[in-house]
């Protein structure tokens, strides 16, 4: 049973546009949400997180919004640069686990 | 400052064969993982220790055992290797709950080939 899902697993996106990554959970308890990026051949950096009480954050050009009714959350990366290209992975923490669950990742591509 | 150094970075294993990976910290953390990472399987937590001597099983344990007898390392033991368990390797390290916040500090991975 997946705790955290991310549906796609791909997407192109055009540099200087818009990059929107979705992540869906299904877990309540959770009390915070983390965005993680993967480039080949090295391990996850953290990016972004929000807490369970807040509905948005932002950091420079990357902007993590929460939807908890929906059980959602996406991240925005605006404008989006050749370097953006990796793996992203959206998590989810509860402290009573001291653990994070991670989703299956989405490959983010940036074309010229 | 190193931050978390895993090694082996590559290993090829046959069939039956044993090994340990080591992760190494350096923050003066408390909480240590071992994930591994598949195509379309994301990160799944495998073992992980909240201080030394303490050890607890994640989501896809078996096969592999681990040990904390020092604070800044964490051992990953397969005792007897199947192709199944070939996958890349990632170690991470935290400080306590509270400061989820700021996320795992990640290794680079190790690369396991079981032939």
């Amino acid at each position: 049973d997946q705790q955290v899902k991310q549906n796609s697993p791909s997407l192109s996106v055009q540099e200087g546009r818009i990059s929107i990554l979705n992540c869906d959970y299904t877990n309540s308890m959770f009390d915070y949400f983390l965005w993680y990026k993967k480039y080949p051949a090295e391990g996850p950096t953290f990016l972004i997180s929000i807490s369970s009480i807040k509905d948005k954050n932002e950091d420079g050009r990357f902007t993590v919004f929460l939807n908890k009714s929906a059980k959602h959350l996406s991240l925005h990366i605006v404008p989006s640069q050749p370097g953006d290209s990796a793996v992203y992975f959206c998590a989810a923490f509860y402290s009573s686990a001291s653990k994070i669950i991670f989703g299956s990742g989405t490959r983010l591509s940036i074309r010229p | 400052n190193a931050g978390v150094t895993q090694t082996p970075k590559f290993r090829v294993l046959k069939t039956g064969q044993s090994m340990t990976l080591l992760c190494a910290q350096d923050m003066n953390h408390e909480y240590m993982y071992w994930y591994r990472q598949d195509p379309g399987m994301g990160l799944r937590l495998i073992h992980y220790s909240v201080g030394e001597g303490t050890t607890a099983k994640g989501e896809v344990p078996d096969g592999y055992n681990v040990s904390r007898l020092k604070k800044q390392n964490f051992l990953l033991g397969l005792e007897s290797a199947a192709p199944s368990q070939t996958s890349v390797y990632f170690c991470a390290s935290n400080l306590p709950a509270g400061t989820a916040t700021y996320g795992y500090t990640f290794g680079s991975g190790t690369r396991l080939t079981v032939v």
